[in-house]
């Protein structure tokens, strides 16, 4: 069965500096990763994905995030955190299907807190 | 374009009550999901739609929660009776579904708050 654990309950950083969240994941063949972010009281949505190819995936809002298959790892990354990236931020793993729509395992979130 | 819409937002209620929540998802997307989040969790499927038809619902607790699409565009979530450890945020998706695609992206709503006392 596919899971994913994200280590780190809650990330305390300040405005401006670099961040990293951790994604661990379990899955029998070749896994798609995904982050969301889910500011409070929103739905999640979708910062980015990977299936295939580059291991180094581009987001929005600037996040970045890197498959590491030996390590069975997908962290995210930002260069300079905002006072708006306070957020849970969740990794989920799941298979894809052709002409389908996967059904993703979820981690239980980072909790993201920014200083000022 | 509006996106996925669910109402209420939050929802207070004893238990034993029943409780409904509404779905509308994007226009022209075929694909509904029903969420559950509990409190300092990931979200966890309950059901999936397909147009009208239920394809995915084996993470449902058929005894007291029940689900319809009728017309293949919003959807009804029950449950009935709530109990305590109903508590959670119910989140609705809804996709594409294109079956010349791999892959269809999940849009979500921002999900209903319900407390059970």
């Amino acid at each position: 069965a596919q899971s994913v654990t994200q280590p780190d309950i809650h990330i305390t950083v300040s405005e401006g500096a670099s961040l990293e969240l951790r994604c661990n994941y379990s899955y029998g063949a070749t896994p798609y990763l995904f982050w969301y972010v889910q500011s409070p009281g929103q739905g999640l949505q979708l910062l980015l994905k990977y299936f295939s190819g580059d291991t180094l995936v581009q987001g929005i809002k600037g996040f970045e995030a890197e498959f590491k298959r030996s390590q069975s790892s997908f962290n995210l990354r930002k260069p300079s955190v905002h006072w708006s990236d306070a957020a849970e931020y969740f990794c989920a793993v799941g298979p894809g299907y052709p002409g389908g729509s996967y059904i993703p395992t979820f981690g239980r979130g980072t909790s993201l807190i920014v200083h000022p | 374009e509006a996106g996925v819409v669910q109402s209420p937002r939050y929802k207070i209620i004893e238990k034993k009550q029943p409780v409904a929540f509404w779905c509308n998802p994007i226009s022209g997307h075929n694909t509904l999901y029903w969420y559950r989040q509990n409190l300092g969790q990931g979200p966890e499927l309950l059901i999936r739609y397909e147009n009208e038809e239920a394809v995915d619902d084996s993470q449902l607790p058929k005894d007291r929660f029940s689900a319809e699409r009728l017309k293949g565009v919003d959807s009804t979530l029950k449950i009935q009776p709530a109990e305590l450890g109903d508590s959670a945020v119910y989140l609705c998706a809804s996709s594409l579904g294109r079956r010349d695609r791999g892959y269809n992206e999940q849009f979500f709503g921002p999900g209903t708050r319900l407390t059970v006392l």
